[in-house]
Protein backbone atom coordinates (compact mmCIF):
# COMPACT_ATOMS: atom_id res chain seq x y z
CA UNK A 1 0.00 0.00 0.00
CA UNK A 2 1.52 3.26 -1.02
CA UNK A 3 2.32 6.01 1.93
CA UNK A 4 2.89 9.45 2.11
CA UNK A 5 2.99 10.96 5.80
CA UNK A 6 2.77 14.84 6.72
CA UNK A 7 3.66 16.29 9.46
CA UNK A 8 2.99 18.45 11.56
CA UNK A 9 -0.78 17.99 10.70
CA UNK A 10 -1.61 21.42 11.80
CA UNK A 11 0.63 24.43 12.33
CA UNK A 12 -0.53 27.75 13.31
CA UNK A 13 2.71 30.71 12.52
CA UNK A 14 2.89 34.24 13.06
CA UNK A 15 3.59 36.15 10.06
CA UNK A 16 7.79 37.09 9.15
CA UNK A 17 8.14 33.69 11.14
CA UNK A 18 9.66 30.21 8.95
CA UNK A 19 7.83 27.45 8.53
CA UNK A 20 9.02 24.08 7.48
CA UNK A 21 5.97 21.76 6.32
CA UNK A 22 7.92 17.59 6.10
CA UNK A 23 6.45 15.20 4.05
CA UNK A 24 7.79 11.33 3.80
CA UNK A 25 7.23 8.38 1.61
CA UNK A 26 7.52 4.96 1.22
CA UNK A 27 6.76 4.29 -2.17
CA UNK A 28 10.07 4.71 -3.45
CA UNK A 29 8.85 7.05 -5.84
CA UNK A 30 11.10 9.23 -7.73
CA UNK A 31 8.43 11.89 -8.11
CA UNK A 32 7.28 14.26 -4.86
CA UNK A 33 4.79 17.28 -5.41
CA UNK A 34 3.71 20.17 -2.84
CA UNK A 35 -0.10 21.77 -3.25
CA UNK A 36 -1.99 24.07 -1.98
CA UNK A 37 -5.71 23.93 -1.65
CA UNK A 38 -7.91 26.53 -1.60
CA UNK A 39 -11.50 27.40 -1.62
CA UNK A 40 -12.36 28.21 -5.43
CA UNK A 41 -8.68 27.09 -6.78
CA UNK A 42 -8.48 23.57 -6.31
CA UNK A 43 -5.42 21.92 -6.05
CA UNK A 44 -2.28 24.23 -7.34
CA UNK A 45 1.45 23.11 -7.65
CA UNK A 46 4.19 25.13 -6.09
CA UNK A 47 6.84 22.85 -6.06
CA UNK A 48 8.08 19.06 -7.19
CA UNK A 49 10.63 16.93 -7.45
CA UNK A 50 12.38 14.27 -9.54
CA UNK A 51 14.13 12.94 -7.19
CA UNK A 52 17.18 13.16 -4.37
CA UNK A 53 18.88 16.84 -5.15
CA UNK A 54 16.40 18.06 -6.82
CA UNK A 55 13.69 20.42 -7.03
CA UNK A 56 11.31 22.53 -9.69
CA UNK A 57 8.94 25.26 -9.36
CA UNK A 58 5.79 24.36 -10.13
CA UNK A 59 2.70 27.31 -11.12
CA UNK A 60 2.62 29.03 -7.78
CA UNK A 61 5.99 28.86 -6.39
CA UNK A 62 6.69 32.65 -4.95
CA UNK A 63 7.09 32.91 -1.29
CA UNK A 64 8.25 29.07 -1.26
CA UNK A 65 11.13 27.31 -1.05
CA UNK A 66 11.50 23.43 -1.45
CA UNK A 67 14.36 20.87 -0.45
CA UNK A 68 14.59 16.92 -1.21
CA UNK A 69 17.15 15.66 0.52
CA UNK A 70 16.62 11.90 -0.24
CA UNK A 71 14.57 9.68 -2.06
CA UNK A 72 11.82 9.46 0.96
CA UNK A 73 11.87 13.25 2.06
CA UNK A 74 10.73 16.25 0.57
CA UNK A 75 10.20 19.78 2.58
CA UNK A 76 7.96 22.92 1.80
CA UNK A 77 9.70 25.76 3.62
CA UNK A 78 8.45 29.25 4.05
CA UNK A 79 10.88 31.38 5.59
CA UNK A 80 8.77 34.53 5.98
CA UNK A 81 5.17 33.37 6.54
CA UNK A 82 1.75 35.31 5.51
CA UNK A 83 -1.54 35.44 5.87
CA UNK A 84 -2.13 34.61 2.53
CA UNK A 85 -0.09 31.99 3.21
CA UNK A 86 -2.91 30.28 4.77
CA UNK A 87 -4.37 26.82 3.17
CA UNK A 88 -3.90 23.11 3.57
CA UNK A 89 -0.71 21.53 2.13
CA UNK A 90 -0.78 18.41 0.29
CA UNK A 91 2.11 16.74 -0.45
CA UNK A 92 2.12 13.62 -3.09
CA UNK A 93 4.37 11.06 -4.81
CA UNK A 94 4.20 9.85 -8.26
CA UNK A 95 5.95 7.05 -10.39
CA UNK A 96 5.23 5.99 -14.11
CA UNK A 97 5.33 2.31 -14.88
CA UNK A 98 4.35 2.30 -18.85
CA UNK A 99 1.40 3.65 -19.32
CA UNK A 100 0.01 3.46 -15.84
CA UNK A 101 0.78 6.57 -13.76
CA UNK A 102 -1.12 8.04 -10.88
CA UNK A 103 -0.03 10.55 -7.62
CA UNK A 104 -0.64 9.10 -3.86
CA UNK A 105 -1.49 11.97 -1.43
CA UNK A 106 -0.72 12.45 2.27
CA UNK A 107 -3.62 13.71 4.09
CA UNK A 108 -2.96 17.63 4.25
CA UNK A 109 -1.53 20.05 6.91
CA UNK A 110 -3.49 22.61 7.61
CA UNK A 111 -1.27 25.87 8.02
CA UNK A 112 -2.78 28.77 9.86
CA UNK A 113 -0.38 32.59 9.65
CA UNK A 114 -1.89 35.09 12.21
CA UNK B 1 -1.75 25.68 -21.42
CA UNK B 2 -3.99 22.78 -20.02
CA UNK B 3 -6.64 23.57 -17.68
CA UNK B 4 -10.03 22.00 -16.30
CA UNK B 5 -13.13 23.24 -15.21
CA UNK B 6 -16.02 21.61 -13.47
CA UNK B 7 -18.98 24.16 -13.56
CA UNK B 8 -20.80 22.86 -10.87
CA UNK B 9 -19.09 23.39 -7.31
CA UNK B 10 -22.05 22.00 -5.51
CA UNK B 11 -24.20 19.09 -6.37
CA UNK B 12 -27.23 17.68 -4.38
CA UNK B 13 -28.40 14.56 -4.27
CA UNK B 14 -30.72 11.94 -2.73
CA UNK B 15 -29.39 8.65 -1.46
CA UNK B 16 -30.27 6.43 -3.91
CA UNK B 17 -30.32 8.54 -6.76
CA UNK B 18 -27.44 8.35 -9.97
CA UNK B 19 -25.15 11.19 -9.81
CA UNK B 20 -23.09 12.79 -12.68
CA UNK B 21 -20.46 15.22 -11.56
CA UNK B 22 -19.26 17.10 -15.04
CA UNK B 23 -15.20 17.90 -16.25
CA UNK B 24 -14.48 20.10 -19.07
CA UNK B 25 -10.50 19.73 -20.33
CA UNK B 26 -8.54 22.54 -22.28
CA UNK B 27 -5.42 20.70 -23.85
CA UNK B 28 -3.68 19.99 -26.91
CA UNK B 29 -2.82 16.85 -27.49
CA UNK B 30 -3.47 13.29 -26.08
CA UNK B 31 -5.11 14.05 -22.52
CA UNK B 32 -4.22 11.62 -19.34
CA UNK B 33 -7.27 12.19 -17.21
CA UNK B 34 -8.25 11.59 -13.70
CA UNK B 35 -10.87 11.32 -11.26
CA UNK B 36 -10.29 11.87 -7.69
CA UNK B 37 -11.97 12.38 -4.11
CA UNK B 38 -11.52 14.15 -1.04
CA UNK B 39 -13.48 12.53 2.18
CA UNK B 40 -13.79 15.35 5.15
CA UNK B 41 -10.40 16.56 6.33
CA UNK B 42 -8.43 13.53 4.40
CA UNK B 43 -6.00 13.56 1.43
CA UNK B 44 -7.30 12.74 -1.99
CA UNK B 45 -7.43 9.31 -3.06
CA UNK B 46 -7.79 7.88 -7.01
CA UNK B 47 -10.95 6.89 -7.97
CA UNK B 48 -10.09 6.26 -11.68
CA UNK B 49 -7.55 7.07 -14.03
CA UNK B 50 -8.07 7.08 -18.00
CA UNK B 51 -5.36 6.34 -20.71
CA UNK B 52 -5.94 6.56 -24.23
CA UNK B 53 -7.85 3.34 -25.47
CA UNK B 54 -12.01 2.71 -24.04
CA UNK B 55 -13.53 5.90 -23.53
CA UNK B 56 -15.85 4.10 -20.61
CA UNK B 57 -13.44 3.68 -17.52
CA UNK B 58 -14.53 1.98 -14.62
CA UNK B 59 -13.32 3.01 -10.95
CA UNK B 60 -13.67 2.08 -7.27
CA UNK B 61 -17.06 1.83 -5.40
CA UNK B 62 -19.44 1.77 -8.24
CA UNK B 63 -17.95 4.85 -10.59
CA UNK B 64 -17.67 5.19 -14.04
CA UNK B 65 -16.54 7.93 -16.13
CA UNK B 66 -16.49 8.72 -19.94
CA UNK B 67 -14.05 10.39 -22.04
CA UNK B 68 -15.30 12.05 -25.02
CA UNK B 69 -12.84 13.98 -27.81
CA UNK B 70 -15.34 16.16 -28.89
CA UNK B 71 -16.88 17.65 -26.35
CA UNK B 72 -13.46 18.05 -24.32
CA UNK B 73 -15.20 16.16 -21.63
CA UNK B 74 -14.63 13.81 -18.63
CA UNK B 75 -17.65 13.50 -16.91
CA UNK B 76 -17.96 10.76 -14.06
CA UNK B 77 -20.93 8.86 -12.90
CA UNK B 78 -22.46 6.35 -10.66
CA UNK B 79 -26.25 4.70 -10.51
CA UNK B 80 -26.94 4.96 -7.14
CA UNK B 81 -25.50 7.47 -4.35
CA UNK B 82 -24.52 6.40 -0.96
CA UNK B 83 -24.26 8.52 1.83
CA UNK B 84 -20.52 7.76 2.30
CA UNK B 85 -20.45 9.41 -1.10
CA UNK B 86 -20.28 12.30 0.62
CA UNK B 87 -17.18 14.32 -0.34
CA UNK B 88 -15.48 16.61 -2.53
CA UNK B 89 -14.23 14.86 -6.08
CA UNK B 90 -11.86 16.44 -8.37
CA UNK B 91 -11.00 16.30 -12.04
CA UNK B 92 -7.16 16.39 -13.19
CA UNK B 93 -5.40 16.46 -16.50
CA UNK B 94 -1.74 15.72 -17.36
CA UNK B 95 0.16 15.49 -20.39
CA UNK B 96 1.91 12.18 -20.53
CA UNK B 97 5.64 12.76 -20.43
CA UNK B 98 5.65 16.32 -19.43
CA UNK B 99 7.67 17.47 -16.87
CA UNK B 100 7.57 16.02 -13.64
CA UNK B 101 4.02 14.23 -15.55
CA UNK B 102 2.27 17.71 -13.19
CA UNK B 103 -1.72 17.52 -12.46
CA UNK B 104 -3.30 20.53 -13.27
CA UNK B 105 -6.81 20.06 -11.50
CA UNK B 106 -10.37 21.39 -11.58
CA UNK B 107 -11.80 23.74 -8.62
CA UNK B 108 -13.57 20.12 -7.41
CA UNK B 109 -17.30 19.46 -6.96
CA UNK B 110 -18.77 19.16 -3.58
CA UNK B 111 -21.35 16.12 -3.47
CA UNK B 112 -23.72 16.37 -0.40
CA UNK B 113 -26.00 13.24 0.23
CA UNK B 114 -29.32 13.92 1.84
CA UNK B 115 -31.16 10.87 3.24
Amino acid sequence: EAAVTQSPRNKVAVTGGKVTLSCNQTNNHNNMYWYRQDTGHGLRLIHYSYGAGSTEKGDIPDGYKASRPSQENFSLILELATPSQTSVYFCASGERWGSSYEQYFGPGTRLTVL
Amino acid sequence: AQSVTQPDARVTVSEGASLQLRCKYSYFGTPYLFWYVQYPRQGLQLLLKYYPGDPVVQGVNGFEAEFSKSNSSFHLRKASVHWSDWAVYFCAVSMWGSAGNKLTFGIGTRVLVRP
